[in-house]
């Protein structure tokens, strides 16, 4: 089993939709999360940490839930601007190992 | 504040012959990451540092790839022979090290290796 897993997608949703984005990780000793969003043939740029008690960015909104070990990631009113791939990363406490899932993509259509 | 410092940016190389790609980091960070990241996946982790020790390097193919940090701060992955498998883009990543919520590992731009 993979350390953290993502569905790959492709999601393709239309300009204004809300998408809902999971992440599953094994390892319960995990503790930090991150979402990072990657563009075409782009590096990966941090979009939000996730914190236990859930944190919101505007149009982004992510979740915590440390009993059954996944993330998630709200995007609501989705712009033509937010299609990318999302990248869940997960770190271990004590080593600051990052490690990235597959990744989601995801294409707003106009 | 600059950024994570890659280069080259591309490279093209035949199998069975050697590459290095360089690395230089966000000043005053104490670990540093080299990914692979195959078209198509996410991020690989190779081999992390903090300073200029391994913290880990599990991933890492040793038979054929090595990396060093010199005095804690540039990097260097070499990969030696390569294979048409290792066509990829190799990705430096940067962060303070503490490890908290708080703390973004920052990468570079990467170099997209074709081994041909």
């Amino acid at each position: 089993r993979k350390e953290v897993e993502q569905d790959p997608g492709p999601f393709n949703v239309p300009e204004g939709a809300t998408v809902a984005f999971n992440c599953t990780y094994s390892n319960s000793a995990s503790q930090s999360f991150f979402w990072y969003r990657q563009d075409c043939r782009k590096e990966p740029k941090l979009l939000m940490s996730v914190y236990s008690s859930g944190n919101e960015d505007g149009r982004f909104t992510a979740q915590l839930n440390r009993a059954s070990q996944y993330i998630s990631l709200l995007i609501r009113d989705s712009k033509l601007s937010d299609s990318a791939t999302y990248l869940c990363v997960v770190s271990t406490s004590g080593t600051y190992k990052y490690i990235f899932g597959t990744g989601t993509r995801l294409k707003v259509l106009a | 504040e600059a950024g994570v410092a890659q280069s080259p940016r591309y490279k093209i190389i035949e199998k069975r012959q050697s590459v290095a790609f360089w690395c230089n980091p966000i000043s005053g960070h104490a670990t540093l990451y080299w990914y692979q990241q195959i078209l198509g996946q996410g991020p690989k982790l190779l081999i992390q540092f903090q300073n200029n020790g391994v913290v880990d390097d599990s991933q890492l193919p040793k038979d054929r790839f090595s990396a060093e940090r010199l005095k804690g701060v540039d990097s260097t992955l070499k990969i030696q022979p390569a294979k048409l498998e290792d066509s990829a883009v190799y990705l430096c990543a940067s962060s303070a090290g503490t490890g908290g919520p708080n703390t973004e590992a920052f990468f570079g731009q990467g170099t997209r290796l074709t081994v041909v």
